[in-house]
């Protein structure tokens, strides 16, 4: 069975600073990756994702994700933080053959404080 | 476009009942997918429906059920109603290929007393 393993539970950082967040996924087969987002009282978003190609993915307002095979790893980056990206934030595995339709096995979750 | 919306966003319900939660999903999406989300289990998948049909389904008891219709909106079930399914319930819509995204709704928070 899949399993997702978000390396951090909370993480604080100030204003500029740079951010990565870890994500590895137990599941030998091809995967498709996700990164959502969940802002305070708001829904899950989609913030990247990465199917095939290039490893290196960029997402919105500014962030980008590394998919490294080898590591079984897709750990999310933003070069300098603002206070709005405070949230949780959700890595997210899928089979990419078989039946896996709508199914996502999601990690437990990283919550980012950024103080101004 | 409008995006997926749930309803209602709260229910407070008594161990043993019984309750239907309702998701509608957004325009041309024909799948739609469930998931419960805890403090302590995280976000679990449910079970997905594409075309009034299960495609996928988790490994949740079969107290927990779904249906689609025609019109691609859902509902879920859930019955005899324990203090554990205490939840977060999140539905999500995608055009329904392998790998589309989720699009998520808000959500319904069942209370269980």
């Amino acid at each position: 069975a899949q399993s997702v393993s978000q390396h951090n539970h909370h993480v604080i950082l100030s204003e500029a600073a740079s951010l990565e967040l870890g994500c590895n996924y137990s599941y030998g087969g091809t995967v498709n990756l996700f990164w959502y987002v969940q802002y305070p009282g708001q829904h899950l978003q989609l913030l990247l994702k990465y199917f095939s190609g290039d490893p290196l993915v960029k997402g919105i307002k500014g962030f980008e994700a590394e998919f490294i095979k080898s590591k079984f790893s897709f750990n999310l980056r933003k070069p300098s933080v603002q206070w709005s990206d405070t949230a949780e934030y959700f890595c997210a595995v899928q089979n990419a053959g078989g039946t896996s339709y709508g199914k996502l096995t999601f990690g437990q979750g990283t919550i980012l404080t950024v103080h101004p | 476009k409008a995006g997926v919306t749930q309803t209602p966003r709260y229910l407070i319900k008594t161990r043993g009942q019984q309750v239907t939660l309702s998701c509608s999903p957004i325009s041309g999406h024909r799948s739609v997918s469930w998931y419960q989300q805890t403090p302590g289990q995280g976000l679990q998948f449910l079970f997905e429906y594409f075309s009034e049909t299960q495609r996928n389904k988790g490994n949740f008891p079969g107290r927990f059920s779904g249906r689609q219709f025609s019109n691609s909106r859902s509902e879920m079930n859930v019955s005899t109603l324990e203090l554990g399914d205490s939840a977060l319930y999140l539905c999500a819509s995608s055009s329904g290929g392998g790998g589309s995204p989720l699009h998520f709704g808000n959500g319904t928070r069942l209370t269980v007393t």
